[in-house]
């Protein structure tokens, strides 16, 4: 069974950097084809791609975002990490962690329940 | 502002026939890549509804289907039920001087009356 886990704060203060992890379990990281994404949503509004991992470690970033997010993974923890700087916020968001089909296939087959992030003094 | 434009409601009666559009440009649609849609329940994450275009995962109803054409793809749902109602996106891939992204569409809400 796949399965992925939202993990982290969720308050932040604006101008900190927020670190979300994405455990992930019926499956590796390092499987040939495999990518795990982040999504975000803020209260009522539209999905938005944040970033992607790919098994052989290449990215893909939200050429709007991409100054402020860095994305890793430690295929020993399962763990898939994205870290954003400088809060806002705008910011305020549900995250998802998802990951896609396989090689070849651009959407999003399973993904975590979310975590609500606040950004607020 | 979404790359891909969808009506940000749409409504029917129950037993009725709806179509939610998704309009993209010739970086992603038109580029030939597939569109996707997902399903999103009142509280819940995303859930795939359409891949690939016009294929439906194993336990999603016939009731919905998908269709693709130059820059524009189409969600159909038929036999419209109260269950229904949710918000709907469109997704595809863009390859654009930018990059390649992953991208959505606004969504669509939908009402069933």
């Amino acid at each position: 069974q796949i399965t992925l886990k939202e993990s982290g704060p969720t308050l932040v203060k604006p101008t900190q950097t927020l670190t979300l992890t994405c455990t992930v379990s019926g499956f590796s990281l390092s499987t040939d084809g495999v990518g795990v994404g982040w999504i975000r949503q803020p209260p009522g509004k539209a999905l938005e791609w944040l970033a992607l991992i790919y098994w052989d470690d290449d990215k893909r970033y939200s050429p709007s975002l991409r100054s402020r997010l860095t994305i890793t993974k430690d295929t020993s923890k399962n763990q898939v990490v994205l870290t954003m700087t400088n809060m806002d916020p705008v910011d305020t968001a549900t995250y998802y962690c998802a990951r896609r089909r396989g090689s070849g296939w651009y959407y999003f087959e399973y993904w975590g329940r979310g975590i609500l992030v606040t950004v607020s003094s | 502002q979404s790359v891909l434009t969808q009506p940000p409601s749409v409504s029917g009666a129950p037993g009725q026939r709806v179509t939610i559009s998704c309009t993209g440009t010739s970086s992603n649609i038109g580029a030939g890549f597939d569109v996707h849609w997902y399903q999103q329940l009142p509280g819940t994450a995303p859930k795939v509804l359409i891949y690939g275009n016009n294929n439906r995962p194993s336990g999603v109803p016939d009731r919905f289907s998908g269709s693709k054409s130059g820059t524009s793809a189409s969600l159909a749902i038929t036999g419209l039920q109260a269950e229904d109602e949710a918000d709907y996106y469109c997704q595809s891939y863009d390859n654009s001087l930018s990059g390649r992204n992953w991208v959505f569409g606004g969504g669509t809400k939908l009402t069933v009356l």
